[in-house]
């Protein structure tokens, strides 16, 4: 079966400092890959997706970047992080295409920047 | 543009009867799929049930059901006989087939469900 895996489970940065968050997939390949973001009581945004290696795909202007340096390990990465980059962090795979393709969730990172 | 629109922020249900929370959409795709989500306290997104505008049917999946009315555009989800662990906030979604927002899951703002011992 699938799994997907999410570090760190938390994290506590300080403005200005460098941000990696990893994302992997077992069980599938080829996976569809996704990065979104939570912000406190609200609904996800997309931020990135990714359709194979080195394929990226930015939704939102921001100061963070995605990179696909394997087929199921996804990296969300900033150079210096914002206040208002605070938020739930998920990943998300699938494995179709068109409107039936379900996104399944990692387990998240939950970021805070003071 | 897409939306969701999910107008209860919060509900209460006594365990083990039924609660249906809303979900209206706003789309101009004639091809889209319709998801609900859970998402208790731990923060994990959890897949419940899936619909496709143009399947006839509504879906089901356990307890959980979809009142699909294309029309009216809403994708009600109904859970019957509600348990405790049943508490938790709900997430409508819905995919369009592409675009330039292939993949792209539009999410409701949600709602918190908590049931009653």
């Amino acid at each position: 079966s699938q799994t997907i895996h999410q570090w760190p489970a938390t994290l506590v940065q300080p403005v200005g400092s460098p941000l990696s968050l990893e994302c992997t997939v077992e069980g599938t390949s080829n996976p569809n890959l996704y990065w979104y973001r939570q912000a406190a009581g609200r609904g996800l945004q997309l931020l990135f997706y990714s359709v194979g290696i080195g394929q990226i795909s930015s939704e939102v202007p921001q100061n963070l970047s995605a990179s696909r340096p394997q087929d199921r390990q996804f990296i969300l990465s900033s150079k210096k992080l914002l206040l208002s980059d605070s938020g739930f962090y998920l990943c998300a795979w699938s494995v179709l295409a068109g409107v039936a393709d379900t996104q399944y969730f990692g387990p998240g990172t939950r970021l805070t920047v003071l | 543009a897409q939306k969701i629109t999910q107008t209860q922020p919060g509900m209460f249900v006594q365990e083990k009867e039924a609660v249906t929370l809303d979900c209206t959409y706003d789309t101009s795709d004639q091809s889209y799929g319709l998801f609900w989500y859970k998402q208790p306290s731990s923060g994990e997104m959890i897949f419940l049930i899936y619909q496709g505008s143009y399947d006839e049917q509504n879906a089901t999946e356990g307890r959980y059901s979809l009142n699909f009315q294309k029309a009216r555009k809403s994708a009600n989800l109904v859970i019957s006989a509600s348990q405790l662990g049943d508490s938790a906030m709900y997430f409508c979604a819905m995919r369009r087939t592409g675009g330039t927002s292939y993949g792209k899951l539009t999410f409701g703002q949600g709602t918190i469900l908590t049931v009653h011992p």
